[in-house]
């Protein structure tokens, strides 16, 4: 089975702080996503990443940014956190890049990010 | 814009009773068409998925969805439901272009609460 881990369940930080979140997967998935997911307005793409190296932004970049140096492992950080950043965070990947989007995405069990 | 509407955001229904839970899209041809479900503290997990053939699609947890193009509509259905099944749940489309890197957009979510 496909394992898509994340590195915190929980995590509470202060404002102004600078905070990374991991992303890992085990199936040598080309593209990796990571999503916030706030009540009522479902899941937002921030960026994602299609190859080591290689990123795009989603549709939230702003106050993101993103690292892929090993194609199992994606990382989301927050450069300045700030209070309107406390969410629910997704992290997932999708197989082979150069098909169509019917593959699905598995996704990890997500990070509770609270800024104070 | 592409866009996916699940007009309900929450949901209550008794153990046993059918449910159905609407999801409806705007995109510029026929999407590939997803169904996923969030169990509390939990990542998603793939219900279902459309992209061709028959319009009536099977999944796991006896759940099925019906695409109706002249509706643009892709509603789930499940016959008697379990207090297990207690979940949000999400609808999601996805590009029919090559190389469109597996990107989803993603509805507003449907929170399923269940009675005994």
């Amino acid at each position: 089975d496909v394992k898509v881990t994340q590195s915190s369940r929980y995590l509470v930080k202060r404002t102004g702080e600078k905070v990374f979140l991991e992303c890992v997967q085990d199936m040598d998935h080309e593209n990796m996503f990571w999503y916030r997911q706030d009540p009522g307005l479902g899941l937002r793409l921030i960026y994602f990443s299609y190859d080591v190296k290689m990123k795009e932004k989603g549709d939230i970049p702003e106050g993101y940014s993103v690292s892929r140096e090993k194609k199992e492992r994606f990382s989301l950080i927050l450069e300045s956190a700030s209070t309107n950043q406390t969410s629910m965070y997704l992290c997932a990947s999708i197989e082979d890049r150069r098909r169509y989007s019917y593959n699905e995405q598995f996704f990890g069990p997500g990070t509770r990010l609270t800024v104070l | 814009a592409q866009s996916v509407t699940q007009p309900d955001i929450h949901i209550t229904v008794s153990e046993g009773a059918s449910l159905e839970l609407r999801c409806n899209y705007s995109y510029g041809a026929t999407p590939y068409l997803f169904w996923y479900v969030q169990s509390p503290g939990q990542g998603l997990q793939l219900l279902l998925k459309y992209f061709s053939g028959d319009t009536l699609v099977q999944g796991i947890k006896g759940f099925e969805a019906e695409f109706k193009r002249s509706q643009s509509s892709f509603n789930l259905r499940k016959p008697s439901v379990h207090w297990s099944d207690a979940a949000e749940y999400f609808c999601a489309v996805g590009g029919t272009r090559y190389n469109q890197g597996g990107k989803l957009i993603f509805g507003q979510g449907t929170e399923l609460s269940v009675k005994p």
